[in-house]
């Protein structure tokens, strides 16, 4: 059974990076799909922040991109997420998930959610 | 602004067929999935491609598309079947994902 896992801080300063890292088990990270991280500020809808491959290639929201890095760890079989500069804009429950990369991609298994709050 | 866009609420009678909509150009050159989503957890797909459901999700729930349109039907809505639904697709360029803006569905 493929499982996942958010761990990082729930509180982030203003103007500070927000670090998240997934852990997945039950799945190798390297054997193939893809892996993305989608965000969902509380009482909103979902966010698609970004995707990234087991070989390093990604793929990001363009209204994110100046501020997010999304990389991969095979060895820990984790992929991270860091978003720079953040505002009370970036709080949010950030969910990572696995990415099954069809003409349609989908996400197939989904972490449970982690808030990330920002304040001062 | 969502490319892609759904009715905020939707209700339907307990055991009667309610049909959720997804409109986006994209739609007419990729298909949409469909995620339920309770209050508190985490979304779970319930349609993918054409029409698929994966292992666990009941066969009330299909799926089609027309045109720029993308639908998710529920045929006899159940009590626990009560949740914010998203439709996910490709953005109009075809590279990066995109979610609509959900519809909160209600069962009466």
């Amino acid at each position: 059974q493929v499982q996942l896992q958010e761990s990082g801080p729930g509180l982030v300063k203003p103007s500070e990076t927000l670090s998240l890292t997934c852990t997945v088990s039950g799945y190798s990270i390297s054997s193939a799909y893809y892996w993305g991280w989608i965000r969902q500020p509380p009482g909103k809808g979902l966010e698609w922040i970004g995707n990234i491959y087991h070989s390093g290639n990604t793929f990001y929201n363009p209204s994110l991109k100046s501020r997010i890095t999304i990389s991969v760890d095979t060895s820990k079989n984790q992929f991270s997420l860091k978003l720079s500069s953040v505002t009370v804009a970036d709080t949010a429950v950030y969910y990572c998930a696995r990415v099954v990369a069809t003409i349609a991609p989908y996400f197939d298994y989904w972490g449970q959610g982690t808030l990330v709050s920002v304040s001062s | 602004s969502s490319e892609l866009t759904q009715d905020p609420a939707v209700s339907v009678a307990l055991g009667q067929t309610v049909r959720i909509t997804c409109q986006g150009d994209s739609l007419r050159s990729y298909y949409a999935s469909w995620y339920q989503q309770k209050p508190g957890q985490a979304p779970v797909l319930v349609i993918y491609g054409k029409n698929n459901r994966p292992s666990g999700i009941p066969d009330r729930f299909s799926g089609s598309t027309s045109g720029n349109t993308a639908s998710m039907t529920i045929t006899g809505a159940q009590a626990e079947d009560e949740a914010d639904y998203y439709c996910k697709s490709r953005d109009s360029s075809g590279n990066l994902m995109v979610f609509g803006g959900g519809t909160k569905l209600t069962v009466l």
